[in-house]
């Protein structure tokens, strides 16, 4: 099982600043499969990037994916007050074992 | 519009079983895998099961193989997951989610909740 590691557990930014987050794998993410989504409480978590750098329907540019093997990042380049909220990335190269980072907690500073 | 709904969660003793439900709206269910993934009070996302757009094919987690069963049905627009021999720690909100082109989860329901205590 391919075992992701999300870091900073939390970051505390405010708006119109810069964020990036980081999942790390535990060994190299077939074909760069890799997944981020976001989650607000109460709500669907909502498909951000897919494949590692494609942005999925609707998602504004802002927000932009990279990397490849066992380190991925998600960078979100200018914080929206929307925005806030606890992200996961998730890898589907070794499907049907399907696994998720533990996420990030984006919180208004 | 284009939507998963589930429902069926509650209130449940350990060892005791439950189904849940969720239907689907706004595009063409049997065109589609479809997945279950649960969050836990406190904790991540974890990916539970899937079955394929005709029901042929299924897999499950570890975690709840052997206890939990995914099912669909085209003509009613509905996936299901039956619960047997449940657990406290299968205590979690629970979602269904379409499979995308390849598995990653381009739309999700809202989830239910699922408690499982004495």
């Amino acid at each position: 099982e391919i075992v992701l590691t999300q870091s900073p557990g939390t970051l505390s930014l405010s708006p119109g600043e810069r964020a990036t987050l980081s999942c790390r794998a535990s060994q190299s993410v077939s074909s760069n499969y890799l997944a981020w989504y976001q989650q607000k409480p109460g709500q669907a978590p909502r498909l951000l990037i897919y494949g590692a750098s494609s942005r999925a329907t609707g998602i504004p540019d802002r927000f932009s994916g990279s990397g490849s093997g066992t380190d991925f990042t998600l960078t979100i380049s200018r914080l929206e007050p929307e925005d806030f909220a606890v992200f996961y990335c998730q890898q589907y190269g070794s499907a049907p074992l399907l696994t998720f980072g533990g996420g990030t907690k984006v919180e208004i500073k | 519009q284009v939507q998963l709904v589930e429902s069926g969660g509650g209130v449940v003793q350990p060892g005791r079983s439950l189904r849940l439900s969720c239907a689907a709206s706004g595009f063409s269910f049997s065109s589609y895998a479809i997945h279950w993934v649960r969050r836990a009070p406190g904790k991540g996302l974890e990916w539970v099961a899937v079955i394929s757009n005709d029901a042929k094919n299924e897999y499950y987690a570890a975690s709840v193989k052997g206890r939990f069963t995914i099912s669909r049905d085209n003509s009613k627009n509905t996936l299901y997951l039956q619960m047997n021999n449940l657990r406290p720690e299968d205590t979690a909100v629970y979602y269904c989610a379409r499979g995308g082109v390849h598995w990653y989860f381009d739309l999700w329901g809202r989830g239910t909740l699922v408690t499982v205590s004495s």
